[in-house]
């Protein structure tokens, strides 16, 4: 089945450092989107990506799906200890939207 | 608040019983999603109802099952339990079959004993 792997596992920084987490499907995507979880918290939506090539930007955040939609990756410039938290990928099975399939996730850990 | 309702938030419960899990998605979205958490993994589907109807499954055991109904709320039922079911039991809501981004309820933390 289709798999949505994400490295690294695990990532630690300074405060202010760039955060940069890949994602990377075993099938063609028809759109990838991204979620932040807290810790203890639950995921939150934060952007869907549907263009092949497309990229866009939050604020410090800035999102980029793979010209072969299989690989996407998320940015985050100056990292604040407020970007703490665990970043998923996900995107819906090959065929159809009605199962998406979340990424392993990369754990974020700023040090202040 | 995200809109979406969970209930009950914690659970403790014995190995080999029943338990029921609650979801009341936001207001207007017709699907429900159901996703697995174990202690520092990632989301593991479950299940989707669109409208009453199952629209897919992941890796839903069959001792576990899951049902919406006439008014969208949805019930997450898991029996015969193990230790190893012990997790977070998130469900999401949409607005239609075509997902633009899922909103996440707070989750149910099931401890099975």
């Amino acid at each position: 089945g289709q798999q949505v792997m994400q490295i690294p596992q695990y990532q630690h920084v300074q405060e202010g450092e760039d955060f940069t987490t890949y994602c990377n499907s075993s099938t063609t995507l028809s759109n990838i989107q991204w979620y932040k979880q807290r810790p203890g918290g639950h995921p939150v939506f934060l952007i869907q990506l549907v263009k092949s090539g497309e990229v866009k930007k939050q604020k410090r955040l800035t999102f980029q799906f793979g010209e072969a939609k299989k690989n996407s990756s998320l940015h985050i410039t100056a990292t604040q200890t407020t970007d703490v938290g665990t970043y998923f990928c996900a995107g819906p099975t090959s065929g159809g939207y009605q199962k998406v399939t979340f990424g392993t996730g990369t754990k974020l850990q700023v040090i202040p | 608040d995200s809109g979406v309702t969970q209930t009950p938030k914690h659970l403790i419960t014995a190995t080999g019983q029943r338990v029921t899990l609650r979801c009341s998605p936001r207001s207007g979205d017709l699907s429900v999603y159901w996703y697995q958490q174990s202690l520092d993994q990632g989301l593991q589907f479950l299940i989707h109802y669109y409208n009453g109807e199952e629209r897919a499954k992941g890796n839903i055991l069959e001792r576990f099952s899951a049902q919406q109904f006439p008014d969208l709320h949805s019930e997450l039922n898991l029996s015969s339990l193990e230790l190893g079911d012990s997790a977070l039991y998130f469900c999401a809501s949409s607005a239609n079959r075509d997902p633009y981004g899922y909103t996440f309820g707070s989750g149910t933390r099931l401890t099975v004993v």
